[in-house]
């Protein structure tokens, strides 16, 4: 079935560094969206992509759609301790569900 | 504006209890519906997704089951709770076809004993 990877699962990185998570689907998306969980919250949405090679920024986040619509990454600059979380991509499944990927956890130390 | 509520928040139960999670959505009508599980430290699993009143679709075979009795209002049960069952409940919604955003509820932590 589809499928939305996920990498890596867990980074832990200093203080104004930067990270990067990237998103991988198995077929070809309509529109992929990214949410972050805040420890102990729940998920909030952040953005949607929907066209090929999109590029979105938020701030220090920025946002992109790969050419081929099947892989997206979140980058961010200068990392600070309000952006520990763990964040989620999501990508349209046939049919009426987001297939959710797996996440990946950031920690930063000061 | 529209809200989601979900009770209760955490609730502990000894294995082979009964279950009932409530979530309810304010401010819209017709919504999709659906529920999903987060082990300790892992990802979101779907359990559940409704595109109307009785209604649902299951993503994963196991001992619960879900009910939507009203437009803005979906439940989750389970007759025998098992200590598999222990996380994170999260309830959310969305319009249209489904692509859209997802709102998420507040979440119920369950802990089976």
């Amino acid at each position: 079935g589809q499928q939305v990877m996920q990498i890596p699962q867990y980074q832990h990185v200093q203080e104004g560094e930067d990270f990067t998570t990237y998103c991988n689907s198995s077929t070809t998306l309509s529109n992929i969206q990214w949410y972050k969980q805040r420890p102990g919250g729940h998920p909030v949405f952040l953005i949607q992509l929907v066209k090929s090679g999109e590029v979105k920024k938020q701030k220090r986040l920025t946002f992109q759609f790969g050419e081929a619509k099947k892989n997206s990454s979140l980058h961010i600059t200068a990392t600070q301790t309000t952006d520990v979380g763990t964040y989620f991509c999501a990508g349209v499944k046939a049919g009426t569900a987001l297939i959710f990927g797996k996440g990946t956890t950031l920690s930063v130390s000061s | 504006s529209q809200t989601i509520h979900q009770w209760p928040a955490t609730l502990v139960q000894p294995v082979g209890s009964p279950l009932s999670l409530e979530c309810t959505v304010e401010g819209t009508s017709n919504p999709n519906l659906y529920w999903y599980r987060q082990a300790a430290g892992r990802g979101l699993q779907l359990l559940f997704y409704s595109v109307g009143i009785g209604q649902i679709s299951s993503e994963v075979p196991q001992n619960l089951s879900a009910s939507r009795p009203q437009d803005r209002q979906f439940i989750l049960s389970s007759k025998k709770l098992l200590l598999s069952d222990s996380g994170f409940y999260l309830c959310a919604w969305n319009t249209g076809t489904g692509k859209d955003t997802q709102y998420f509820g507040p979440g119920t932590r369950l802990t089976v004993l």
